[in-house]
């Protein structure tokens, strides 16, 4: 079985400021990750996902994540908040050889203020 | 190119009713997902279709509901029946073929109220 953990319902950030927005999951094999970010009204989008090699994993709009398996996290990052990056993020995990289903988190709101 | 679309946007209906709704993958992906996300919940996975056949059907809560993408594009999402309990928002995902580590290309969703 495989889980996905998203331990903040709410991440608050002043604009300018670093955000980590937190992931940790549960998988028997080889993990795969992914976050999604989702503006209000509209579907899921892609920003970054881990599959293998480096641990820092760049993705769009200036998004990275660090896969970390000791501690089992991937973590979202981002070196300075916009307030335009508020919004619902989800992480999401799927197995190497396992189920082609990928298991979503709960998702973390973002705010950024001005 | 166009990504996914769903139609309609929003659909309410009256409980007992049966609904459909309507997926447009983006063109060449093979796998389609359908997921259902309700208020302050990620995507709950409902069924996963491989070109036409539905290759995991183990997410649909029960026989109400009921998926087809007879010609391996479009996909139906058919509810019978419709419960209180059904209201959420119907999220529609495609991806390239094969594979785990691809990303998934979602659609707007509908978002379906049974009053």
């Amino acid at each position: 079985a495989q889980s996905v953990a998203q331990p903040e319902d709410q991440v608050n950030v002043a604009e300018g400021n670093p955000l980590t927005v937190k992931c940790t999951y549960s998988v028997s094999g080889n993990p795969y990750l992914f976050w999604y970010v989702q503006y209000p009204n509209r579907g899921l989008q892609f920003l970054l996902k881990y599959i293998t090699g480096d641990n820092l994993v760049k993705g769009s709009y200036g998004f990275e994540a660090e896969f970390n398996k000791s501690q089992t996290s991937f973590h979202l990052k981002k070196p300075s908040a916009l307030v335009s990056d508020s919004a619902l993020y989800f992480c999401a995990v799927s197995q190497s050889g396992g189920s082609y289903i990928p298991t979503f988190g709960r998702g973390t709101s973002l705010i950024v203020h001005p | 190119g166009a990504g996914v679309s769903q139609t309609p946007s929003n659909k309410v209906t009256e409980k007992g009713k049966y609904v459909e709704l309507r997926c447009d993958p983006i063109s060449g992906h093979t796998a389609l997902y359908w997921y259902r996300q309700s208020l302050g919940q990620g995507p709950e996975f409902l069924i996963y279709f491989q070109g036409t056949g539905a290759a995991d059907d183990s997410g649909l809560p029960n026989d109400r509901f009921f998926a087809v993408r007879p010609e391996g594009s479009v996909s139906t999402l058919k509810i019978q029946r419709t419960e209180r309990g059904d209201s959420a928002v119907y999220l529609c995902a495609s991806s390239s073929p094969g594979g785990t580590y691809n990303e998934q290309f979602f659609g707007p969703g509908t978002r379906l109220t049974v009053l």
